[in-house]
């Protein structure tokens, strides 16, 4: 089993759909779990963190956190052509020195 | 947070050659990263990279292929020797600002390497 497993995709959803990514890990140690974006060509950018179990809402991203089920999910609402990338999740191991990285989640957002 | 600046941004290189990587953070970080991104894949971590001691690799990764310094807080440097055509790939240098484990991943605008 992968230490972070996503769906690769491509995920491919209208303009002003919901978008939902997910991400499950296998180090049931893991205490904090980000969502990163990257573009085509560019580098990864954190866009979503989460700690505790249950919603965090940041604007029109919502990560959602289910430690018993070692899961977790990013939601995009009125998801925006704009919104087009990968969407990688990613996962430091315990005691944090390092950052796995699922496969990533390539979103489309179609006008 | 902190900017990362990498150079060379990208190479075309021979086989058998060697090119060194240099990472330079604007702020003092205790922990830095390589990870290697092939076309169309995911990141791959390399090795950790602390000041005052040897870097420590991942699994299929050896001090010998790819060798790392760190002389200090803001700099590092990692080398890709002996290149074959499987090394052609995009280079990553990420940092981790403040003290704690667990925080933001901050990356270079990352190295894009061409074996022939």
């Amino acid at each position: 089993q992968k230490e972070v497993e996503q769906n690769s995709g491509p995920l491919s959803v209208p303009e002003g759909a919901i978008a939902s990514l997910n991400c499950t890990y296998s180090d049931r140690g893991s205490q904090s779990f980000f969502w990163y974006r990257q573009y085509s060509g560019k580098s990864p950018e954190l866009i979503m963190f989460i700690y505790s179990n249950g919603d965090k809402e940041d604007g029109r991203f919502t990560a959602q956190l289910n430690k018993a089920s070692q899961y977790v999910s990013l939601l995009i609402r009125d998801s925006q052509p704009s919104d087009s990338a990968t969407y990688l999740c990613a996962v430091p191991n315990t005691g944090g020195f390092k950052t796995i990285f699922g496969a990533g989640t390539r979103l489309f957002v179609k006008a | 947070s902190a900017v990362i600046s990498q150079k060379p941004s990208r190479d075309i290189c021979q086989r058998g050659t060697s090119l060194t990587i240099q990472c330079q953070v604007d702020s003092q970080v205790t922990m830095m990263f390589w990870y290697r991104q092939q076309p169309g894949q995911s990141l791959t971590l390399i090795a950790t990279a602390n000041q005052g001691s040897e870097a420590t690799y991942e699994s299929g990764f050896v001090i010998d292929k790819f060798p790392i310094s760190r002389p200090n807080l803001t700099f590092s440097t990692l080398t890709v020797s002996n290149m074959s055509p499987e090394d052609s790939s995009i280079y990553l240098c990420s940092a981790r600002p403040g003290t704690g484990l667990t925080g933001e991943l901050f990356f270079g605008e990352g190295s894009r390497l061409t074996v022939l």
